[in-house]
Parts: structure tokens; sequence; C-alpha cells
């Protein structure tokens, strides 16, 4: 089945480790967006790519950094110098052109103690 | 002020009960989507409009471009609509989204 997989579904780590969060699609989209969803807040942007080995900041990208070396791929590492980390991540794509439709993945709760 | 606001944030329903979301925004806008959010945290897509009504099933979205207004409305509730309903507008090629409604329907 086509879909977007994100892993690990939870995650827990200590202050100061960097941590990633994979994101893996088979939907053929050229579009790939992180999300962070905080209680109480609308999802704010993270960092997004439109195409292989190309990749934008978003709103909030401090503290995170994203690669994209694959079609299906885009992982996004959470570092040490991410002020606040503990959020709810979510993973986006969209087909390209003008299909402005966005599908998501089930997301990955961080929490770091 | 944010761009996208929504109301209530909490909603309590009766099932069968007729349940109406808002959404105002304050920034022109391209498209307008409706998301649902389940209790794991996915997100699906309801409806993707910019003018007019849409209907799927018991689910219906409208808006009002002038007003810069649109609804949610879903007919004869059920416990399995419970979950987090989120507004997100367009403009160019920046997404904003609303905080949420929290809709809880009970049996």
């Amino acid at each position: 089945d086509g879909g977007i997989t994100q892993s690990p579904k939870y995650l827990f780590r200590k202050e100061g480790q960097n941590v990633t969060l994979s994101c893996e699609q088979n939907l053929n989209h050229d579009a790939m967006y992180w999300y962070r969803q905080d209680p109480g807040q609308g999802l704010r942007l993270i960092y997004y790519s439109q195409i292989v080995n190309d990749f934008q900041k978003g709103d909030i990208a401090e503290g995170y950094s994203v690669s994209r070396e694959k079609k299906e791929s885009f992982p996004l590492t959470v570092t040490s110098a991410q002020k606040n980390p503990t959020a709810f991540y979510l993973c986006a794509t969209r087909w390209g052109g003008a299909s402005p439709e966005l599908f998501f993945g089930e997301g990955s709760r961080l929490t770091v103690l | 002020k944010n761009e996208v606001e929504q109301s209530p944030q909490n909603l309590t329903a009766q099932e069968g009960e007729f349940i109406t979301i808002n959404c105002s925004y304050s920034v022109g806008i391209s498209a307008l989507h409706w998301l649902q959010q389940h209790p794991g945290g996915g997100i699906v897509s309801l409806f993707m409009l910019s003018s007019g009504k849409k209907k799927h099933g018991r689910l219906i979205a409208t808006i009002n471009i002038q007003e810069k207004h649109s609804s949610l409305h879903i007919t004869a509730s059920h416990p399995r609509d419970s979950a987090v309903y989120i507004c997100a507008v367009r403009g160019g090629n920046k997404l904003v989204f609303g905080a949420g409604t929290i809709l809880r329907v009970k049996s």
C-alpha cells in the first residue's frame, strides 16, 4: 500500500543528545515537509524539500537539520541546539505541480528527559 | 492575533447532534483545508476548497471568501467522529494551520 511511514512512533532521549526521526514515502511525491505540533498551537513548518538534494528552512528551523538524498526519504535530526525539543513531529508529502493536497504520516512523539 | 482562528477550541456533543466548527482567517488565500487528526496522531485531509461548499458523507464544508470564514459541519454525529479538526489556509506557497478544535462525541 502507498503511504508515509514515520519511525519511531515514540522516542525518549536525554538532554544534549541528537535524535533522528525517519520519514519514508512510497507515494512518489516530490515534496516532503516536517512539521512540529505543540499543545494548543497550529502545526509549524520546520523544513521542506521540493526535490532531491534540495531543502529549505521553514518557520522554526533553528536546532534542526534534514537531508534529502533520496526521493523516498526525508529524515529530520533534532540537535542538542534545539532548546525545547519535546513535541509531536509530523512528516507530510505533496505530489507537486499544482496539486496542493498534503498527505501526512502518523507522527513521532519525542520526549526529552 | 493568529492568522487562523478556530472556534470552539473544545466541543462535546451527544451522539446524533449537528456539529459546527468555525474557522476565520485574516490573510488572502488560494485554498482552505479541513483536516482530521485522529487520537493516534495521524492526519487525514477531509476537504480542500476555494469557494462554495463541498459535501462528503455526513461532512459538509463551506467557505465565504468575502467574510474570510469557513465552517465544517457534521450531521448525525457519532462517537467515531471524535478527533481534532484542523483548519489550514494556503496563501501562495505557505500553509498556515489553526490550533484545532477538539471534538468529543458521547454515546
